[in-house]
This record gives structure tokens, sequence and C-alpha cells, in this order.
């Protein structure tokens, strides 16, 4: 079945810098990759998505690239802010209609 | 917000009782899910519903019993719980299975003593 594998862990950076995620999966069948955010007490909620036939997707300051031959997709938000502090988790579906999660990353943007 | 709500938002339970959980989604959708959160781990997929039938049972175990009378109304009945069954159970719907954006409901907090 898929696996999704997600890193880091943990990310802080300053106000102002870039943060990016990456995220693989096993699955060479997966063609939806879903990027849910989490902020702290809440529940997830999408942010961004991205399909397999396309290999980028830019929505403001949050972009999403896919690499379908090397199976991984990653999320970069540029001039982070501290509200973007949360646990973000990437996912990407499997046979059944099933989305598979990554561990997530908690995002710290210190002001 | 309304979309997916959840019921009750806190749970205490000791290991014999039963209780259930509530799950209700006003979006019109026609699929369902129950996932685990535990600290420090991925959201566990549980159980999936599609069109008020059972599509995915994820290896969960008999103390977990899910229902969905109807595509509107989610259950997740609990019994003889465990410690390590601690945990935020999210519900969430979706317009159907597969690659459509997932709602989540607030979860439930639930500690079981």
């Amino acid at each position: 079945g898929e696996n999704v594998e997600q890193h880091p862990s943990t990310l802080s950076v300053q106000e102002g810098d870039s943060a990016v995620i990456k995220c693989t999966y096993s699955d060479s069948a997966s063609n939806y990759f879903p990027w849910y955010k989490q902020e702290l007490g809440k529940r997830p909620q999408l942010i961004i998505d991205i399909r397999s036939n396309v290999g980028e997707k830019k929505d403001q300051r949050i972009a999403v690239t896919l690499n379908k031959t090397a199976k991984h997709f990653s999320l970069h938000i540029t001039e982070t802010q501290p509200e973007d502090s949360a646990v973000y988790f990437c996912a990407a579906d499997n046979q059944g209609g099933k989305l598979i999660f990554g561990q997530g990353t908690e995002l710290s943007v210190k002001p | 917000e309304t979309g997916v709500t959840q019921t009750p938002r806190h749970l205490v339970m000791g290991m014999t009782n039963k209780k259930s959980l509530k799950c209700e989604q006003h979006l019109g959708h026609n699929a369902m899910y129950w996932y685990k959160q535990s600290a420090k781990k991925p959201l566990e997929l549980m159980f999936v519903y599609s069109l008020e039938e059972r599509v995915e049972n994820n290896s969960v175990p008999s103390r977990f019993s899910p229902e969905c009378p109807n595509s509107s109304h989610l259950f997740l009945h609990l019994h003889t719980l465990q410690p390590e069954d601690s945990a935020l159970y999210l519900c969430a719907s979706s317009q159907g299975t597969g690659t459509y954006e997932q709602y989540f409901g607030p979860g439930t907090r639930l500690t079981v003593t």
C-alpha cells in the first residue's frame, strides 16, 4: 500500500524567510497530493493541492511542486509570517479513495 | 464554522464504559471518515463510508464500531477501550472518495482512564 514520508518533523524559520517541506510517496498510481494546515487546537484545513497532470501550482505565498518520476512533492511558503505557524500535513491518494497522510511538520515562524 | 460538527468535544471515559461520538455534516457530501490523531503521529484513517456503505475498515480493533445511518451522520461507538486509545478523533467528509477535498470537524478529545 501507499506510504508517505514527510520531512522535516519540525522547522523553525525567521519571519520573512522561506520554508520548504518535502514528502515522498511509494505508490506510482497516486494522482492527488493535498496539503493540510492544522493550527494549534484547530481542525486540519486544505491549503493547496496538486494533481499528477501538473508539475507546479501556486497560490499567493504558497506553492507546491510535484516530481512524479522521483515520487516526491514539496510545499514552499515564501515570506513567512507568524500566522503560518502550524502543523502541516502532506497526503497522497491511494486505491479505494483513501488519503494517506505524512507524519506532519511543525512549522514555527519567529517574529 | 458549521460545515462538519462533532459532539462531544471532550470525553473522559473508563475502560468499562460505553460511549458514542457523533459527527454531522451540512455540506451535502457523500463520503464520511473517522481519523485518529495521536500526539506525534500522523492522521490515521479508521473508517470510510461512501453513500452510507462502509468501504474501508483500516484494521481497527472491534472495540471501535462505526455507524452511518444516512449520508449526513456518522457515529463511532466505543466500548471497553484501552488507555492507548486516548487521542483526538476527527471526523471528515468529502464530495466523494478519492481526489476530493476533505473537510474536517473540530474533533473529540478522548481520554480513557
